[in-house]
């Protein structure tokens, strides 16, 4: 299986400021298709998990645009360009490209 | 509105088995793949199994691969997922999801259901 790791575990943020997650991958997912079968979700306190983002870079519907993916290969990023205090929960980042998925172990977010 | 709606779960003892159901309502939930995810108390998600829309696809992760079993009836728009020799270690809150398709994108969970086993 592949294996997700993230970084930092824990993100004490500043609302206004920007704060940035780093996942890395064993293996690399892209996909001969061009895409990247990376996702990052957020679950925040109490409630089930939500998609941000899909295939590495694109926001799911009706997800604020502070968020934004990048990154290829092993190497992913999800960057918050201010953030607000709604945003705290534990980030996780995905790996869909073989037929068993992965999880990354989180990143709990929250305010200082 | 979409609502996908677990249930089964409870307590049960070390050894024994348990099915899980998930009922969807508010799509075509015989267009979509479905997913089981799980939480242990306090401890990040794991990503168990999925089939796909007809049936006729499945996987599993490592850790319950022989153990468990997903089903589903499109016509009870309805996805099971049968434990058995459940462990100490498989208490968690377990997830249906609903894709849509393979890239990872899950479109609705479900609140969950807790599953605890032990003696």
């Amino acid at each position: 299986d592949i294996v997700m790791t993230q970084s930092p575990l824990s993100l004490p943020v500043t609302p206004g400021e920007p704060a940035s997650i780093s996942c890395r991958s064993n293996q690399s997912l892209l996909h001969s298709n061009g895409n990247n079968y990376l996702g990052w979700y957020l679950q925040k306190p109490g409630q089930s998990p939500q998609i941000l983002i899909y295939l590495g870079s694109s926001r799911a519907s009706g997800v604020p645009d502070r968020f934004s993916g990048s990154g290829s290969g092993t190497d992913f990023t999800l960057q918050i360009s201010s953030v607000e205090a709604e945003d705290v929960g534990v980030y996780y980042c995905m790996q869909a490209l073989q037929t068993t998925w992965t999880f990354g172990p989180g990143t709990k977010v929250e305010l200082k | 509105e979409v609502q996908m709606v677990e249930s089964g779960g409870g307590l049960v003892q070390p050894g024994e088995s348990r099915r899980l159901s998930c009922v969807a309502s508010g799509i075509t939930f015989s267009n979509y793949w479905i997913h089981w995810v799980r939480q242990a108390p306090g401890k990040g998600l794991v990503w168990l199994s999925r089939m796909s829309p007809d049936g006729k696809d499945t996987s599993y992760a490592g850790s319950v691969r022989g153990r468990f079993i997903l089903s589903r009836d499109n016509a009870k728009n309805t996805a099971y997922l049968q434990m058995s020799g459940l462990r100490v270690d498989d208490t968690a809150v377990y997830y249906c999801v609903s894709a849509l398709d393979s890239s990872g994108y899950f479109d609705d969970w479900g609140q969950g259901t807790l599953v605890a086993v032990s003696s």
